[in-house]
């Protein structure tokens, strides 16, 4: 296992256009986050997973954005309608429960660019 | 949004100086974690810090989790060109298992 792993590295769109990423987590990770970042901010969570269950959303996670992870695995994120705002850095961070921050690990993020 | 402040915004020194950068809350945080990101990578955590006071160290790094819960500091001794890239502190507010960034201290090391 060689960690968190996203895809894509990087997405280029038009405006309007929907797209949608992946987030492989570390294979016997639980939780699962996701995290938007623009240029000179720190990471924002968006929302996360226990397994399958979504337990929390961030109010930056407007109706455009959507979450999933069916089988408790892998998960996507996917944005609909995409504006120009929505250019950031999507990082993806997964987490074994009962060890939870300390052992928080990031993937490489997917960088989103609407054009 | 953001509820931490974090400073400096950047620096740059010479290879061989001390670094210093803290971060501030109007919060009382119960967890406090100082991550490394280069460029085009995710985060990295660096120290992570659980009680009030405690200090801990990482190699050439120090962290100090303050007693007030409101503030931690994060030192780098005798910098290096790899130290470059931006710092990020994150707490975790009581009751809440999402920790909050701050907006990154850019660190520049100059040979």
């Amino acid at each position: 296992d060689t960690g968190v792993s996203q895809d894509p590295r990087h997405k280029i769109t038009k405006r309007g256009q929907n797209v949608t990423f992946r987030c492989d987590p570390i294979s016997e990770h639980n939780r699962l986050y996701w995290y938007r970042q623009t240029l000179g901010q720190g990471p924002e969570f968006l929302t996360y997973f226990q397994n399958e269950a979504q337990l929390e959303k961030s109010r930056l996670l407007s109706d455009r954005f959507s979450a999933e992870r069916p089988k408790g695995s892998f998960s996507t994120l996917e944005i609909q309608r995409t504006e120009q705002g929505d250019s950031a850095m999507y990082l993806c961070a997964s987490s074994f429960r009962d060890r939870a921050l300390r052992d928080t690990f990031f993937g490489q993020g997917t960088r989103l660019t609407v054009v | 949004g953001q509820q931490l402040n974090q400073s400096p915004q950047s620096m740059f020194i010479q290879e061989g100086e001390d670094v210093s950068m803290n971060c501030t809350s109007s919060s009382i945080f119960n967890t406090w974690l100082w991550y490394k990101q280069d460029p085009g990578e995710g985060p990295v955590l660096l120290i992570a810090l659980y009680k009030a006071g405690e200090l801990t160290s990482n190699g050439r790094l120090t962290a100090q989790f303050g007693i007030t819960r409101k503030d931690s500091f994060l030192n780098i001794s005798a910098s290096i060109p790899s130290d470059v890239g931006i710092y990020f502190c994150a707490g975790q507010l009581v009751g809440s298992y999402i920790p909050t960034f701050g907006r990154g201290t850019s660190l520049i090391v100059h040979p």
